[in-house]
């Protein structure tokens, strides 16, 4: 079966740095996405990987390996807004998304 | 309107009851999806369209049906609405095959009692 695994929720303070990180197992592999979910809001794109390697955009970068089956969200300089659900989902053979449940990402002061 | 719209934003609905989630693009986009979110499941996809004229059953199709008349409006009917299908529905679009960003409505929070 097809399975994307992320942590449920993390924590981390504001100004600091936190890696969000994703694996799966996909029948194939066309690319890898991120998104970002505030609180009862809709899903917003962040990032795109389909070869290896890191993607920076900003203060969010992503990095993918694929022979690992393995990606992560980088967020530097927390700031209190970045409080928000990532999910990241994978692009199969077919070209249908399949996604993770996502990673609640607490920030602190 | 800019995006996607999607309506109503929130239902409570009788079990039993036919219910209709509208959902319109002006983005020209070729495909459009339906998703469901329930807490601690990623989003799973219930009905899409590549095309207009063209419809496929996702993940979890049973209970839902779908049409795509045209480019903009892509409406999901629950036939007989049942308790298990209370959650939130996102209609999302994207520029077709080869681009992945999607593009989401802001969400429909239907409730079936």
């Amino acid at each position: 079966g097809q399975n994307i695994d992320q942590p449920t929720e993390m924590t981390a303070t504001e100004g600091a740095i936190v890696q969000i990180n994703c694996t799966y197992q996909t029948s194939g592999f066309n690319g890898l996405f991120w998104y970002q979910q505030h609180a009862g809001e809709a899903p917003t794109f962040l990032s795109y990987n389909v070869l290896d390697g890191l993607e920076e955009k900003g203060r969010f970068s992503s990095f993918l390996s694929r022979s690992k089956g393995y990606s992560y969200l980088l967020l530097k300089e927390l700031q209190m807004k970045d409080s928000a659900s990532y999910l990241c989902a994978v692009r199969d053979s077919n070209y249908q998304l399949i996604w993770g449940a996502g990673t609640k990402l607490i920030i602190k002061p | 309107i800019a995006g996607i719209t999607q309506a109503p934003t929130s239902q409570i609905l009788a079990a039993g009851r036919r219910m209709t989630l509208r959902c319109t693009q002006d983005m020209r986009h070729n495909a459009m999806y339906w998703y469901r979110q329930d807490l601690g499941l990623g989003l799973r996809l219930i009905h899409y369209s590549n095309t207009a004229g063209t419809t496929g059953k996702g993940e979890v199709p049973d209970g839902y049906s779908v049409s795509r008349a045209n480019t903009d409006d892509f409406p999901l009917t629950l036939a007989s609405a049942v308790p298990s299908q209370t959650s939130v529905y996102f209609c999302a679009s994207s520029g077709g095959v080869g681009t992945g960003e999607l593009f989401f409505g802001e969400g429909s929070r239907l409730t079936v009692l």
